[in-house]
């Protein structure tokens, strides 16, 4: 059974540092893997899907790798602002069929002036 | 403007009651999936359509119910026989290929 694992459950940063997120699974047969950004009280924002081909995805100040063989995923920010605070999900999806995701519990992020 | 609704944004009801939370979407994608949310805990799959008239159980569909009648509609019934109904629902529905889902605002359920 695939376990998604997030850590750190929580962290505080002064703006403008650069910090990296970690997602593992265990099982690494995966199609992708997706982050998303999820506000208090709201729904789920996607801000990077990598397929199971990729290495890396960039959007903006994100940048995600992924490292298949050994379960890994991580989730980079560069100069943080505190608009970034939220709390930071990862899923994977699994290779063979279906549609599930499997989901992480979360990095609560918060960025402090 | 493309997007996923759900409606209402906050659900209150009393124990033993039925009750359907709405989900829309406007994107044309086939697949559809509701999740559950509880703090501390990862989002739970609790049903998913890949398409119109079908829809399969995800790991907790125990005390849900769903319909896929419109490709744009998958609204989910929490029914009496769930035993813990208070949560947040998050629907969400995907595209074909790549399997990325988007996800509506959510809707805050709480029974006592």
């Amino acid at each position: 059974k695939q376990e998604v694992t997030q850590i750190p459950a929580a962290l505080s940063v002064p703006e403008g540092e650069n910090l990296v997120l970690n997602c593992s699974f265990t099982d690494s047969a995966i199609y992708n893997l997706q982050w998303f950004r999820q506000d208090p009280g709201k729904g789920l924002t996607s801000l990077l899907l990598i397929q199971s081909s990729q290495r890396e995805q960039t959007s903006g100040r994100l940048n995600a790798s992924l490292d298949k063989s050994s379960g890994r995923s991580t989730l980079y920010i560069a100069a943080s602002q505190p608009g970034d605070s939220a709390t930071y999900l990862c899923a994977v999806k699994e290779a063979g069929g279906g549609n599930k995701l499997t989901f992480g519990t979360g990095t609560q992020l918060k960025v402090e002036l | 403007d493309g997007g996923i609704t759900q409606s209402p944004k906050y659900l209150f009801r009393k124990e033993g009651q039925n009750v359907t939370l709405s989900c829309e979407q406007n994107l044309n994608h086939d697949a559809m999936y509701w999740y559950r949310q509880d703090p501390g805990q990862g989002l739970r799959l609790i049903y998913y359509s890949q398409i119109v008239n079908d829809f399969q159980k995800g790991d907790i569909a125990e005390g849900y119910s769903v319909s896929r009648e419109k490709k744009e509609s998958f609204p989910l019934t929490v029914t009496s026989a769930q035993k813990n109904p208070t949560a947040f629902y998050l629907c969400a529905s995907g595209e074909g290929r790549s399997y990325e889902q988007y996800f509506g605002p959510g809707t805050r359920l709480t029974v006592t």
